[in-house]
């Protein structure tokens, strides 16, 4: 089945820096892969979905890569500030059960400092 | 607004009491599930509901029941929950059972078993 490795070490950055956040998987390529945000004691909100034939994805400061080659995606945050500190989890479409599913990744944790 | 409402938010029980988390989603999504999210291991999806009446076992559903009677509710019932249910559950909806329609969750469920 399919595994999602993200980085369980929290990245630490200074505030106005790009934030890159890695997502890997090991099998198959999805169709779609999601991002998800999630703030302490929070459910995860839904950021940015990328396509299998789409190379990059940008919603305001967050940008997507995915790369069927490497399976790996990257999120990254630019100008970053200290309200983007939370865990951003990787998410990606996995056929079981008769249709495809959601697994997610454990998440990394990001801060941003002043 | 529109959302996935989860209750209670924090429940400390004993082994062996039958409990019920409750969830309802008020934007007619045809899909349900539920998570647990534990450290270091993600979230993992318990049960889901493709529509009423519908419901089938996710990754980890031993020890939980569901059911979905209607289409806005999805209650999970513990029938004797052990210490090792113990986590931070998540109810989830979407529009349709697709990996391109993104998940929006409730704030979680904090179960504590003793």
């Amino acid at each position: 089945s399919q595994k999602i490795e993200q980085n369980s070490e929290a990245l630490n950055i200074q505030e106005g820096k790009t934030a890159t956040l890695t997502c890997n998987y090991t099998n198959y390529s999805p169709a779609y892969l999601q991002w998800y945000r999630q703030d302490p004691g929070r459910g995860p909100v839904f950021l940015l979905l990328i396509r299998e034939n789409e190379k990059e994805k940008r919603k305001e400061r967050l940008k997507v890569t995915f790369d069927t080659t490497l399976k790996q995606s990257l999120f990254h945050i630019t100008a970053s500030q200290p309200a983007d500190s939370a865990t951003y989890l990787c998410a990606l479409d996995e056929f079981s059960g008769g249709y495809n599913k959601l697994i997610f990744g454990a998440g990394t944790r990001l801060a941003v400092h002043p | 607004e529109a959302q996935v409402t989860q209750n209670p938010r924090y429940l400390i029980t004993v082994t062996g009491k039958k409990l019920t988390v409750t969830c309802s989603q008020n934007m007619n999504h045809e899909y349900m599930s539920w998570y647990r999210q534990d450290p270091g291991l993600g979230l993992r999806q318990i049960y889901y509901s493709m529509n009423v009446e519908v419901t089938d076992k996710g990754d980890v559903p031993e020890g939980y029941k569901v059911s979905r009677k209607e289409k806005r509710n999805f209650p999970l019932i513990l029938e004797s929950p052990s210490p090792n249910q113990t986590s931070l559950y998540f109810c989830a909806s979407s529009l349709e059972a697709s990996y391109n329609s993104p998940l929006h969750f409730g704030n979680g469920t904090r179960l504590t078993v003793t």
